[in-house]
Formats: structure tokens, C-alpha cells, sequence
């Protein structure tokens, strides 16, 4: 079984639509973080968790939210979506130096 | 603020020929480096790291090394295999212990 996993892995949504992305980890790992991805851009960090009571907001964190319900589990929420929310959004762990990314979740906003 | 620079791709080669992806970066103080690779339809995957000046970071005939002097931290391969095919990111850890990546580098190997 993969250590991240996240749910759904393609989503089509519409205009001003709330939708969430979910990411679960078996790896044991305090430290949670939320990306995207688009062409040409890399990756953009939306939002990090170091524990269940720590959050912080990354470098785009605009139309999003985020919730960390367990150890296990941070969420993504885009509560009215836009067009140039579509891209692939990435969950990741971290444990030292290193971080451990989910297979994404591909995103498409109409 | 701290930032990382890739070539651009795409980067088209033929199996067994050298490969090289330049890397990079500005940052305040000492940051480790990494290259992480994303295999198509999957998550990033770590490929390589290193955490000081001067060290090399290796793994599956990849490598590169941390040159302070001139802030890089060139990818190479010496052999590529249609299998490398993939997108290849640099990365920095930043002093709060955030990944800062470059835009990535599309590398297509043909038989």
C-alpha cells in the first residue's frame, strides 16, 4: 500500500463549486504540506501543518483552506472555485530533510 | 527570497548518451539540496540529495555535487536509459525547512 495516498485522483468542477481534496499518510510523519503544480511553474507550496494544532500558509494560499483532522489526514478545500485553480495538486509528509509527495490529484475547474 | 533556477526542457536524448541538467540556486545561508524526479501520472519521488558543500549525492548512475562557489548543483548521468525518462526537479530546503523548486526539466529518452 502507498504511504500517501490521496482521494480523488481526477476531479472536473465547476465555477464557484466548494470542493476538497483529501490526503492520507500511513508514514508516522507530524510534518504535512499542499502544492500545485503547473507547467513551466514547478511546484508552489499552498499550505504546511507541523502537528494537528500548527498551520501555516505557504506562498499561494488565496481560495484556499486546509484541515487537519489526525496525524493522518490533511485536507484541501477550495470553498468557490475558479478556472485558474485547475492544475495537479500534490500532498507530501516530511521526515528530516526529505519529503514523501502523493500521487496528486488532477484538478480540473469549468 | 531563496529560489532555484533549471534549464529548460525539453530535453530530448538518445539511450546511453550523457545527460546534464543544470541547477541553480540563491539562498541565505547553507541550504541542503535535492533533485526529485516525477515519473509519469506519479507523485515526486526523492532522487538525490546533499547537505554541504562539496558533497555528492548519487543514486540509480545519477549524480550531482554542491559547488558553494558557484551556488550549482548540476544533475548528470553518464548512461540514460529510455526507463529516465521523467521530469526532473532541483530543489532547495530553506532555513524554515521548506522545499523552494525550480520550474523542471522535461527529459525524453529515445531508443
Amino acid at each position: 500500500d502507498a504511504d500517501v495516498t490521496q482521494t480523488p485522483r481526477n476531479r472536473i468542477t465547476k465555477t464557484g463549486k466548494r470542493i476538497m481534496l483529501e490526503c492520507s499518510q500511513t508514514k508516522g510523519h507530524d510534518r504535512m504540506y499542499w502544492y500545485r503544480q503547473d507547467p513551466g511553474l514547478g511546484l508552489r507550496l499552498i499550505y504546511y501543518s507541523f502537528d494537528v494544532k500548527d498551520i501555516n500558509k505557504g506562498e499561494i494560499s488565496d481560495g484556499y483552506s486546509v484541515s487537519r483532522q489526525a496525524q493522518a489526514k490533511f485536507s484541501l478545500s477550495l470553498e468557490s472555485a475558479i478556472p485558474n485553480q485547475t492544475a495537479l495538486y500534490f500532498c507530501a509528509t516530511r521526515q528530516a530533510d526529505t519529503q514523501y509527495f502523493g500521487p496528486g490529484t488532477r484538478l480540473t475547474v469549468l | 527570497g531563496d529560489s532555484v533556477t533549471q534549464m529548460e526542457g525539453p530535453v530530448t536524448l538518445s539511450e546511453e548518451a550523457f545527460l546534464t541538467i543544470n541547477c541553480t540556486y540563491t539562498a541565505t545561508g547553507y541550504p541542503s539540496l535535492f533533485w526529485y524526479v516525477q515519473y509519469p501520472g506519479e507523485g515526486l519521488q526523492l532522487l538525490l540529495k546533499a547537505t554541504k558543500a562539496d558533497d555528492k549525492g548519487s543514486n540509480k548512475g545519477f549524480e550531482a555535487t554542491y559547488r558553494k562557489e558557484t551556488t550549482s548543483f548540476h544533475l548528470e548521468k553518464g548512461s540514460v536509459q529510455v526507463s529516465d525518462s521523467a521530469v526532473y526537479f532541483c530543489a532547495l530546503s530553506d532555513q524554515g525547512g521548506k522545499l523552494i523548486f525550480g520550474q523542471g526539466t522535461e527529459l525524453s529518452v529515445k531508443p
